[in-house]
């Protein structure tokens, strides 16, 4: 039940350019939408989070964006660094209470070339 | 910035046999996980643990496994008898807001 899908499993872009990286979600309770970033050998690191009552959120060079009635939600990394070259998971939380479970998407390897 | 800590880094075990993976989360944090990611695979969430219980669980969570707080600073994962299926990199997370924390993980290799 892939309720977080992230239909691109790779893409590439030039230095300087912007990344644009995409995630669809199929239920409609999620309170948050978050980015992770993740080298190989390493534990996911935390780029960005949007609450679902929001449409944009901004910091720094990371830009996520959320379309409610199209559940869908995208990163924009502008402009894109060889060191951005990762593994980016989108990830929704439904949380409250005595839970926040995080379900993740399946990655997407973003490659910056110089 | 204070970070989630995992040990060891790699384990190497052979089938049938026990395993405990350990972590130390942030000290202020009040939600802990755990999540698995077998190679080539999405990140998959296992477990979540608050106010000393299990608040969740997958179904990849069966009897085989167990999660404990011993003390107020380590959060374990047990498995009872590993698969070669159990192999996979296996990551901590910690929270006190819908934002987690996640270790570096711990890589499982069953033999």
């Amino acid at each position: 039940d892939q309720q977080v899908k992230q239909n691109s499993p790779s893409l590439s872009v030039q230095e300087g350019r912007i990344s644009i990286l995409n995630c669809d979600y199929t239920n409609s309770m999620f309170d948050y939408f978050l980015w992770y970033k993740k080298y190989p050998a390493e534990g996911p690191t935390f780029l960005i989070s949007i609450s679902s009552i929001k449409d944009k959120n901004e910091d720094g060079r990371f830009t996520v964006f959320l379309n409610k009635s199209a559940k869908h939600l995208s990163l924009h990394i502008v402009p894109s660094q060889p060191g951005d070259s990762a593994v980016y998971f989108c990830a929704a939380l439904r949380g409250g209470g005595s839970n926040y479970k995080l379900t993740f998407g399946k990655g997407t390897l973003l490659t910056v070339n110089p | 910035e204070p970070e989630v800590t995992q040990t060891p880094s790699h384990q190497v075990t052979q089938m049938g046999q026990e395993v405990i993976l350990r972590c130390v989360p942030i000290s202020n944090h009040l939600y802990f996980y755990w999540y698995r990611q077998i190679l080539g695979q999405k990140v998959e969430f296992l477990v979540s643990f608050y106010n000393n219980e299990i608040s969740e669980k997958s179904e990849i969570f069966d009897d085989q496994f167990s999660v404990e707080r011993p003390d107020g600073s380590n959060f374990t994962l047990k498995i009872r008898s590993t698969k070669l299926e159990d192999s996979a990199m296996y990551f901590c997370a910690s929270a006190s807001a819908p934002r987690q924390y996640f270790g570096p993980g711990t890589r499982l290799t069953v033999l």
